[in-house]
């Protein structure tokens, strides 16, 4: 596509469900990124990808998060055992490699509502 | 962890009057890149700086690097309603792994 795609935009879901956030990069881009966003706040980085291992998760904040990238593109962010203190904008962005001079695209995000 | 902290938090201007944005950092960087923030959703990056770039331009943008005080300024220059949204920079360290770290941004109001 011609942007970083996010589904869905918006997801409610009660308190202890699993959920799933789909991220689907910019075509060739290499490296993908995860990040959560409350209200007011800057985007905390979670996780981050280069192909489809995961170069650095030290963002991630507990062992109920988890995300996999298995082909080098398409990426989910998986949540288990939700909280209200999960709800947040989850933001997804692409670079096309590991080059540091790269500029981020970023999706639009997914509004999580724990309720 | 080479994150930038921004500064103001918050700046409220008029239309047609120019908007001014610090950012600083605390170890040495490859680059530094400025993001704008609509409506709490995604980003939109702005502009790159490099670390051997004093100074760049782009359009209404202008952006300085001070590798010496460790510093980044964003100008907007005559400033529009549409303008209006956060802005964030992210500074890239020349070892770390390629992830950008964000601050709490700068929140820009310009009135019509």
């Amino acid at each position: 596509g011609a942007g970083v795609s996010q589904t869905p935009s918006n997801k409610v879901t009660e308190k202890g469900k699993y959920v799933e956030l789909r991220c689907d990069p910019i075509s060739g881009h290499t490296a993908l990124y995860w990040y959560r966003q409350s209200l007011g706040q800057g985007p905390e980085f979670l996780i981050y990808f280069q192909g489809t291992g995961a170069a650095d998760d030290s963002g991630l904040p507990n062992d109920r998060f988890f995300a996999v990238r298995p082909e080098g593109s398409v990426s989910t962010l998986k949540i288990q055992r939700t909280e209200r203190g999960d709800s947040a904008v989850y933001l997804c962005a692409s670079s096309p490699g590991q080059g540091r001079i790269t500029e981020a695209f970023f999706g639009q995000g997914t509004r999580l509502t724990v309720v | 962890s080479q994150q930038g902290e921004e500064d103001p938090q918050a700046l409220s201007i008029q239309e047609g009057e120019n908007a001014t944005m610090n950012c600083s950092y605390k170890t040495s960087i490859n680059n530094l890149q400025w993001y704008r923030q609509n409506s709490g959703r995604g980003l939109v990056h702005l502009i790159l700086i490099r670390s051997n770039e004093r100074e760049k331009h782009s359009g209404r943008l202008r952006v300085t690097l001070d590798t010496s005080k460790k510093s980044s300024s964003l100008l907007i220059t005559a400033s529009r309603a549409a303008d209006t949204a956060s802005y964030f920079c992210a500074p890239r360290g020349s070892g770390n792994t390629g992830k950008l770290i964000f601050g709490q941004g700068t929140t820009l109001q310009v009135k019509p």
